[in-house]
């Protein structure tokens, strides 16, 4: 079945320094969504990327979509202790409904 | 988005026993998930809820031990039935929006 990887599992930071996760999918995806899990709370939708190539901005967030719609990236700049949280990507294949999660990054900021 | 009302937030409950979980949606949708995430683990994909028919359970859930109604298409529940202690963990609903997906707020279940 479809898989999901996603790392690093942990990063500890200083508030301040930038940050990044990776996801790879096993198998190619009609689109790839990211989620914010605050400690104690549930995921929360930040976005979706579908396009090949695509690149999408947040304020301090930026999110990328590989060429080949199997891998993506979520880049914080100069993360603030309001990051502080578990940052999911999330696959969906075409003609599918169920998305399938990656295993998380949990991010620490060292105020 | 629709917003979505989960019900208990927590439980402690008696191995043996059963908890049902509800979910309440703000708006009519066609499906409904369920999750189910282990302390500090990501999501586990457990059933899709349709309104009018059977859930469709993933490999590894059956209906046996997690039920599921799905009488109109703003609710949903999920019960946990015969519970031990391998069933303690945050359980929680998800519809599918325009643009990702809305979770409920996730039922913390811990089973003594």
């Amino acid at each position: 079945g479809q898989q999901v990887m996603q790392i690093p599992q942990y990063q500890h930071v200083q508030e301040g320094e930038d940050f990044t996760t990776y996801c790879n999918s096993s198998t190619t995806l009609s689109n790839i969504q990211w989620y914010k899990q605050r400690p104690g709370g549930h995921p929360v939708f930040l976005i979706q990327l579908v396009k090949s190539g695509e690149v999408k901005k947040q304020k301090r967030l930026t999110f990328q979509f590989g060429e080949a719609k199997k891998n993506s990236s979520l880049h914080i700049t100069a993360t603030q202790t309001t990051d502080v949280g578990t940052y999911f990507c999330a696959g969906l294949r075409a003609g599918s409904y169920q998305l399938t999660f990656g295993k998380g990054t949990k991010l620490s900021v060292i105020p | 988005s629709a917003v979505i009302s989960q019900k208990p937030s927590r439980d402690i409950c008696q191995r043996g026993t059963s908890l049902t979980i509800q979910c309440q949606v703000d708006s009519q949708v066609t499906m409904m998930f369920w999750y189910r995430q282990q302390p500090g683990q990501s999501l586990t994909l457990i059933a899709t809820a349709n309104q009018g028919s059977e859930a469709t359970y993933e490999s590894g859930f059956v209906i046996d031990k997690f039920p599921i109604s799905r009488p109109n298409l703003t609710f949903s529940t999920l019960t946990v039935s015969n519970m031990s202690p391998e069933d303690s963990s945050i359980y929680l609903c998800s519809t599918q929006e325009a643009y990702g997906y809305t979770f409920g707020s996730g039922t913390r279940l811990t089973v003594v």
